[in-house]
C-alpha cells in the first residue's frame, strides 16, 4: 500500500527557531513535493523535487528549504520561523509518468 | 494569479441529495484533473480524476463532468451519505514533475 509519513504531526516552535520537518515515502516514487494547507487558501506549492538532490521552487518559496539526499527522504526547513508560516504542512509523492499524487497526513506547525 | 476556482466555498446537501461543485480553469495545458477528498485530521486522498478527451467520468457515486470549451469541470455525489462530509479539492496539471494546482477547496456538510 501507498505510505507517506510524516514523522512530526504536531509541533510548536518559537520565533526564530530552525525547523525541520521531515518526509519519508516507501514507493520508490522521484517526484515529492512540499505544500502547505491554509483555511480559504486551499493547498499551495512550497518545493518539489524530481529526482535526488534536486529542487524546483513552487508557489510560495519564501522563507521556505528544502532538502533531499535520498530518494526516499524530503525534508522542508524553516530557517527562522516566523509567526505566518503557523499552518498544516502536506509532503506528497508520485512516480514519474503517473499523474497520481498520494499525501501524508499532515504536520500541523504553530510558530509562537 | 488563481489558475484553478472552485465553487462554493461551502456545502450543505440532505441526505440523498446531490451535491455539485464546480472548478474552472485558465491554463489550457492543463490535461489531468483530479478530485481530492480530505476528511478532517488526514491528508487529501485520490477521489476521481478525468482526462480533457472525456467529457464524464463515474466511480460508484461520484461523477466527474468535463466541458474542455468553457474550461470547467464539476463533481458530483449520487445519492449522497453523512459520511461523505468532508472537505474536497478539485486540482488540474499539466504533466511534468510540477505538481498540481488546486482549487481552495469546498467543505461539504451531509446532514442525516
Amino acid at each position: 500500500d501507498v505510505k507517506v509519513t510524516q514523522s512530526s504531526r504536531y509541533l510548536v516552535k518559537r520565533t526564530g527557531e530552525k525547523v525541520f520537518l521531515e518526509c519519508v515515502q516507501d514507493m520508490d516514487h522521484e517526484n515529492m513535493f512540499w505544500y502547505r494547507q491554509d483555511p480559504g487558501l486551499g493547498l499551495r506549492l512550497i518545493y518539489f523535487s524530481y529526482d535526488v538532490k534536486m529542487k524546483e521552487k513552487g508557489d510560495i518559496p519564501e522563507g521556505y528549504s528544502v532538502s533531499r539526499e535520498k530518494k526516499e527522504r524530503f525534508s522542508l526547513i524553516l530557517e527562522s520561523a516566523s509567526t505566518n508560516q503557523t499552518s498544516m504542512y502536506l509532503c506528497a509523492s508520485r512516480k514519474q509518468g503517473p499523474p497520481t499524487i498520494y499525501f501524508g497526513e499532515g504536520s500541523w506547525l504553530t510558530v509562537v | 494569479q488563481q489558475q484553478v476556482k472552485q465553487s462554493p466555498q461551502s456545502l450543505i446537501v440532505q441526505k440523498g441529495g446531490i451535491p455539485i461543485i464546480n472548478c474552472a480553469y485558465e491554463n489550457t495545458a492543463f490535461d489531468y484533473f483530479p478530485w481530492y477528498q480530505q476528511f478532517p485530521g488526514k491528508g487529501p486522498a485520490l477521489l476521481i480524476a478525468i482526462r480533457p478527451d472525456v467529457s464524464e467520468k463515474k466511480e460508484g457515486r461520484f461523477t466527474i463532468s468535463f466541458n474542455k470549451s468553457a474550461k470547467q469541470f464539476s463533481l458530483h455525489i449520487m445519492d449522497s451519505q453523512p459520511g461523505d462530509s468532508a472537505t474536497y479539492f478539485c486540482a488540474a496539471s499539466q504533466g511534468g514533475a510540477d505538481g498540481l494546482t488546486f482549487g481552495k477547496g469546498t467543505h461539504l456538510i451531509i446532514q442525516p
